[in-house]
Formats: structure tokens, C-alpha cells, sequence
């Protein structure tokens, strides 16, 4: 199975800064999304992204599937925003709906 | 709509019992798949249902077994518990089979302690 490789492990932000997530992946994708854990566990859809730039309010993504990575922009973080971000792509050789996580960037924003 | 819907919420269990995890894809979503996260980690891929079929497994010993209904909803059955088997089982639904190009969306999981 392909590696997903997510940095940095920890980020730690004042409310109102911006910050940039990477996710690297070891193979071609067919399927690149971005998740937002909540202190519950609950697993938020951020973005269905395997190529290309998408933008939903303060969050936009970026992947460029030829270099292997994507990228999660937040700007103008807010307390609200804390939690682990994952990312998870599906092995564009594979037939099954397998996704593969990273091990996730610990996001905590400081009021 | 409703969204990904699984039972329960929280779980104690012994070393050595039986569980039973329930869940219920998006209506009109065909495909359910398994997912186990310990404390720390990325959700990790058990099994994949499609149609009542099972499409895959991850890595996992034959203690941990899943089945798929008529009506799409999927149980996921682990035996023998082992404490190491404490951690957030996640069901995710979507439209088709192989999940190309299509957004998986996932239930607010099931926390499973085994003392």
C-alpha cells in the first residue's frame, strides 16, 4: 500500500494566524481527502481533493498529484479549529476503497 | 439527511468476550467499510462491503469478521477480545464499490475499551 506521511506532527497557533499543513504520499492516488477529527472522534470532510485547488471559507487545499503532496491552508485560525487533521489517499492501482491515513498534525489554536 | 450512523458509543468489555458493532451507511450509499483507530494513530483499514460482498481486508487476525444486510447496514463482530483491541472503530459509507473518486464520509465511531 502507498505511505502518507503528514507534517508537522504538532502546531501550536494564537487565534487569528495562519498555517499551512503538508501531506505527502508515496505512489499515484485516486483519492485524496482531508479530515478534521473532533475532540469527540468524529471524522469532519474537509475535502475531496485529488488534484487541483478547492477553497471552502477560511480552509483551501491544494494537490499537486504529479509531485506527490498536498497542501491545507487555514487562515485566520480560530479556537474552534483545534483538533488532528488527517489526510488519506486511496492507491490509484488498487479496485478497493481503501484509504490510507497519515498519522495526522495536532492542531491547537490559543485564544 | 442523516449521516453515517453507528452503535453504541462507548463500549467496556472483557479480555476474551465478544462484540458487536453496528452501523448504518448514508442512505442510498451501497459501500461500508471498517476502520480501526488506536490512541495516537490514523484510522487503520479492517474491511471493505459492497453490496453484501466483502471487497477487502487490512491486516487483521480472523477474530475480527464483518457482514453486510439487504438494507446496507454492516456489523462488525471481533472474538476473543485482546486488550490490544481497545480503540475507536469508524464506519465509513459511500456510493460505489471501489471508493474511486468518491468521497467517504464516516460515522462518529465506536470507542471500545477491553480491561
Amino acid at each position: 500500500g502507498i505511505q502518507v506521511e503528514q507534517s508537522p506532527p504538532d502546531l501550536i497557533l494564537q487565534e487569528g494566524a495562519n498555517s499551512t499543513l503538508r501531506c505527502n504520499f508515496s505512489d499515484s492516488v485516486n483519492n485524496l481527502q482531508w479530515f478534521h477529527q473532533n475532540p469527540w472522534g468524529q471524522l469532519i470532510n474537509l475535502f475531496y481533493i485529488p488534484s487541483g485547488t478547492k477553497q471552502n471559507g477560511r480552509l483551501s487545499a491544494t494537490t499537486v498529484a504529479t509531485e506527490r503532496y498536498s497542501l491545507l491552508y487555514i487562515s485566520s485560525s480560530q479556537t474552534t479549529d483545534s483538533g488532528v487533521y488527517f489526510c488519506a489517499a486511496l492507491d490509484r492501482g488498487s479496485t478497493l476503497g481503501r484509504l490510507y491515513f497519515g498519522r495526522g498534525t495536532q492542531l491547537t489554536v490559543w485564544p | 439527511d442523516a449521516g453515517v450512523t453507528q452503535s453504541p458509543t462507548h463500549l467496556i468489555k472483557t479480555r476474551g468476550q465478544q462484540v458487536t458493532l453496528r452501523c448504518s451507511p448514508i442512505s442510498g450509499h451501497k459501500s461500508v467499510s471498517w476502520y480501526q483507530q488506536v490512541l495516537g494513530q490514523g484510522p487503520q483499514f479492517i474491511f471493505q462491503y459492497y453490496e453484501k460482498e466483502e471487497r477487502g481486508r487490512g491486516n487483521f487476525p480472523d477474530r475480527f469478521s464483518a457482514r453486510q444486510f439487504p438494507n446496507y447496514s454492516s456489523e462488525l463482530n471481533v472474538n476473543a477480545l485482546l486488550l490490544g483491541d481497545s480503540a475507536l472503530y469508524l464506519c465509513a459509507s459511500s456510493l460505489g464499490s471501489s471508493g474511486r473518486r468518491e468521497t467517504q464520509y464516516f460515522g462518529p465511531g465506536t470507542r471500545l475499551l477491553v480491561l
